[in-house]
């Protein structure tokens, strides 16, 4: 079945690193756009962008620029958040899902199936 | 930006009954409108693409409607595990969610 596998709770001071993984399997993995999402404790669902698995081409949201970066590798399916000079409001989790979507009559739609579990990312010292 | 918003922000309701979430978007957004479900501590579930087409093994009780800006999510009966927080997506843009909890 198509699933999406991410890595485990992380646990970072300030101005550390960190590396997220999550592994797709039950697709051809680089026919679909990977996404990353972030959600802060208790808050709603922010996209932080997309990374087209085909080309390794990156686009970030406002605001998930700089200090954050998307990659790939395609040989075991897998792909990577690392984030970079970590503050305590990076403290949040962290999910993949895929993009799906078609145009037809001049229409496009999209949405993101499956998610990975999320990994929880906190940042303390 | 298109901002998405929801009504309401909690919504207490008793198992069996009907539940009905509405989404809104300021601006058009014809039929590009995705529903999820969040129970806590697990990840967003797809329920609802293209606003209205159930997306695979989500119960004929969960429908979504409406197309351009007005957007609805109805469970027609409320079951235990329906109990969630739901969010309504345009392209990469998600609302604020509804919390469906028990009244």
């Amino acid at each position: 079945q198509v699933q999406l596998v991410q890595s485990g709770s992380e646990l970072k001071k300030p101005g550390a690193s960190v590396k997220v993984s999550c592994k797709a399997s039950g697709y051809t993995f680089t026919s679909y756009a990977m996404n990353w999402v972030r959600q802060a404790p208790g808050q709603g669902l922010e996209w932080m962008g997309w990374i087209n698995t085909n080309t390794g081409n990156p686009t970030y949201a406002q605001g998930f620029t700089g200090r954050f970066v998307f990659s790939l590798d395609t040989s075991v399916s897998t792909a990577y958040l690392q984030i970079s000079s970590l503050k305590a409001e990076d403290t949040a989790v962290y999910y993949c899902a895929r993009g799906l979507g078609y145009c037809t009559n001049g229409v496009c739609l999209n949405w993101f199936d499956p998610w990975g579990q999320g990994t929880l990312v906190t940042v303390s010292s | 930006e298109i901002v998405m918003t929801q009504s309401p922000a909690t919504l207490s309701v008793s198992p069996g009954e009907r539940a009905t979430l509405s989404c809104r978007a300021s601006q058009s957004v014809s039929s590009n409108l995705a529903w999820y479900q969040q129970k806590p501590g697990q990840a967003p579930r797809l329920l609802i693409y293209g606003a209205s087409t159930r997306a695979t093994g989500i119960p004929a009780r969960f429908s979504g409607s409406g197309s351009g800006t007005e957007f609805t999510l109805t469970i027609s009966s409320l079951q235990s595990e329906d109990f969630a927080v739901y969010y309504c997506q345009q392209y990469n843009n998600f609302g604020p969610g509804t919390k469906v909890d028990i009244k």
